[in-house]
């Protein structure tokens, strides 16, 4: 049920873009996608709804492709403040609560 | 708002021992959920509540989990009997359950967690 991420770890340079996956191999309600930094909570980023919809927050924005089972986050101009662990969190249809990948660690450096 | 209280942040106990504990959530939001999260690994599912009814629970969890939420408001998750496999941050969050047509809309807010070592 743990929805697969990919990559698992990037590196970045400042103002750099970069794009983390995330696929499920069960029919989606929904996908969350979180951003944790070392040795704090997750912090929710956005949640993309069934209808494809596409969301953007600042220059971090994601897709939702629920006939694929597939969502990806896209980082543009990635500043360090981006450094952290990326979990997307799926809902599958006629469940309540979010199963997460395994992460992907983006370090953004100067 | 001072978002999703967790008590205590770290817990050290010895195997055999039991544990008990709190989470406070955002006072509007009417569910509730625990996470367990190992080093490198996603938050694990173990259990939520809607309201004060506990509506599911991971089948992977043991029995020696258990978890309340008296009166819908805070609640408490209970290990009995640690086991050094115990070890992890347990992480409570809390969201508002709305509906977008006939798809649920909501966003978690987790609290900072408590990080449970079993010697």
């Amino acid at each position: 049920q743990q929805p697969v991420q990919s990559p698992q770890a990037v590196i970045l340079r400042e103002g750099e873009d970069a794009v983390i996956n995330c696929s499920s191999s069960k029919a989606l309600y929904s996908v969350h996608w979180y951003r944790q930094k070392h040795g704090e909570a997750p912090v929710f980023l956005m949640i993309l709804l069934k209808g494809g919809e596409q969301k953007g927050h600042e220059k971090i924005s994601a897709s939702f492709n629920e006939k694929k089972q597939q969502s990806s986050l896209y980082l543009t101009a990635s500043q360090l403040s981006y450094s952290g662990t990326y979990f997307c969190g799926t809902a599958r249809t006629g469940a309540n609560n979010l199963f997460f990948g395994t992460g992907t660690r983006l370090t953004v450096i100067p | 708002d001072t978002g999703v209280s967790q008590d205590p942040r770290h817990k050290i106990t010895k195997r055999g021992q039991n544990v008990t504990f709190r989470c406070d959530p955002i006072s509007e939001h009417n569910r509730l959920y625990w996470y367990r999260q190992t080093l490198g690994q996603g938050p694990e599912f173990l259990t939520y509540f809607q309201n004060e009814a506990q509506l599911e629970k991971s089948r992977l969890l043991s029995d020696r989990f258990s978890a309340e939420r008296p009166k819908g408001s805070f609640s408490t998750l209970e290990i009995q009997r640690t086991e050094q496999g115990d070890s992890a941050m347990y992480l409570c969050a809390s969201s508002f359950l709305s509906y977008r047509g006939q798809v649920p809309n909501y966003g978690y807010t987790f609290g900072s967690g408590t990080r449970l070592t079993v010697v």
